[in-house]
């Protein structure tokens, strides 16, 4: 079946370091990949996402590349923000929408 | 535009009362979802409804009932609530499966 398997966190970065969070998937077929954010006390709201092999997702400084022959779908961002303080979920777009786990991200400055 | 709006944004009952969680969507969307978050377990999914009509079990559905009601509403019902239901509850809906999911704001829900 479907699922998404996601780096486990906390993840703890100074102001203007480099992240990486990796996500893999396991899928019948090419379905869509995505990138969510929750900020504090809020819903879940879509970061990026990409729909076919290749396809690089962007937004907000954060970019992940679909990469069917490692079946990753990693998140990375060159210099994060304070503000980028949040939980992050990568999803795959199946009839029955999954989630991983969630990273923790916390940003110090 | 509202989006998706999920009522009541927190409740408390206790052991064996029953209740409804309620959504609706103003997107015209196909497909409608329910999830509950608990701290360290990620977004489960409980029951999905990939179009007006059908309703599909996900990852965690016992002890929970839904009602696609109509193509806008999707009712979350919790029949005898448990402490291990003690959660926060979201709707989500999508044009069609598999494409991108809008979220309402969350149900605090706390069963003693």
């Amino acid at each position: 079946g479907n699922s998404v398997t996601q780096m486990e966190g906390p993840v703890t970065l100074s102001e203007e370091a480099f992240l990486t969070i990796n996500c893999t998937y396991t899928a019948t077929g090419y379905p869509s990949l995505f990138w969510y954010v929750q900020y504090p006390g809020e819903g879940l709201q879509l970061l990026l996402k990409a729909t076919k092999a290749d396809d690089k997702g962007s937004n907000k400084g954060f970019e992940a590349t679909y990469r069917k022959e490692t079946t990753s779908f990693h998140l990375e961002k060159g210099s994060v923000q304070v503000s980028d303080s949040a939980v992050y979920f990568c999803a795959l777009g199946a009839t029955d929408m999954r989630f991983g786990a969630g990273t923790r991200l916390t940003v110090k400055p | 535009n509202a989006g998706v709006t999920q009522t009541p944004k927190f409740q408390v009952l206790k052991t064996g009362q029953s209740m409804t969680l309620q959504c609706a969507q103003d997107m015209n969307h196909n497909s409608m979802y329910w999830y509950r978050q608990d701290p360290g377990m990620g977004l489960r999914l409980i029951y999905y409804s990939a179009s007006e009509g059908t309703t599909d079990k996900g990852e965690v559905p016992n002890g929970y009932n839904v009602s696609r009601l109509n193509k806008r509403e999707f009712s979350l019902r919790l029949e005898s609530a448990a402490p291990s239901q003690t959660s926060v509850y979201f709707c989500a809906s999508s044009v069609e499966s598999g494409n991108t999911i809008y979220f309402g704001e969350g149900s605090w829900l706390t069963v003693v």
